[in-house]
């Protein structure tokens, strides 16, 4: 069975800090996909990266920055200067190979980001 | 603007009733994620079609059915509706694109009174 943890239910930051996001995942598949979207509060899910289990490689892309672990089964999420565009809930995701299997999603963590 | 398209976008009905929520995917994209959100239980996946056959099944009511119709538009069928089905239904689809990754239409956010 699959499952995502995402321990953090809710984070307040002030503007211009860095943040972390926790992800944890489980799974006995070897080949596997993480992902992580925005859900803002206009409620729409917005996709922001996807990493396979085979490239460990850490990704940066502006102010975001990923951090994928396979030997603690983890892939952080950090927001670097963080601004209050940043407010939303942030869900991790994991999705068996194959392309078309169902995605067990984490619980989300609720940023806040005061001005 | 993820090209997958939801309607409608809210739905306010009464206890014991049946709605049909629509789902039109990205074009070229064969398959058809349908997934609750609720306030108490966050995003669950209830049920994939492929190609318009029934591909995975997640946590889905027996009161609850979908299909995928050969256009590739795919409907959720919700009936009997209990005041706990109040949620908001994401459809995504998949497929034109690297594998796993989904695309969410914009939701149907369903009011049941």
């Amino acid at each position: 069975a699959q499952k995502v943890t995402q321990a953090q239910t809710e984070i307040s930051v002030v503007e211009k800090e860095d943040v972390t996001l926790d992800c944890v995942y489980e799974t006995r598949d070897t080949t596997y996909y993480l992902f992580w979207y925005k859900q803002p509060p206009s409620g729409e899910l917005v996709f922001l990266i996807r990493r396979n289990s085979f490239d460990e490689q850490n990704e940066i892309s502006g102010r975001y920055s990923w951090n994928f672990q396979k030997s603690t089964s983890s892939f952080n999420f950090t927001i670097t200067a963080s601004q209050v565009v940043d407010s939303a809930v942030y869900f991790c995701a994991l999705g068996l190979s194959g392309g078309y299997q169902k995605v067990t999603f984490g619980t989300g963590t609720k940023l806040q980001v005061i001005p | 603007d993820s090209g997958v398209t939801q309607t409608p976008k809210h739905l306010i009905t009464a206890t014991g009733q049946r709605v049909t929520l629509r789902c039109s995917p990205r074009s070229g994209d064969l398959s058809v994620y349908w997934y609750q959100q609720s306030l108490d239980q966050g995003l669950q996946f209830l049920i994939q079609y492929y190609n318009g056959e029934e591909r995975a099944k997640g946590n889905i009511l027996e009161r609850f059915s979908a299909q995928q119709f050969p256009d590739l538009h795919s409907e959720l069928n919700l009936s009997s509706l209990e005041l706990g089905d109040s949620a908001l239904y994401f459809c995504a689809s998949a497929g034109g694109g690297r594998a796993g990754e989904q695309f969410f239409g914009p939701g149907t956010r369903l009011t049941v009174l």
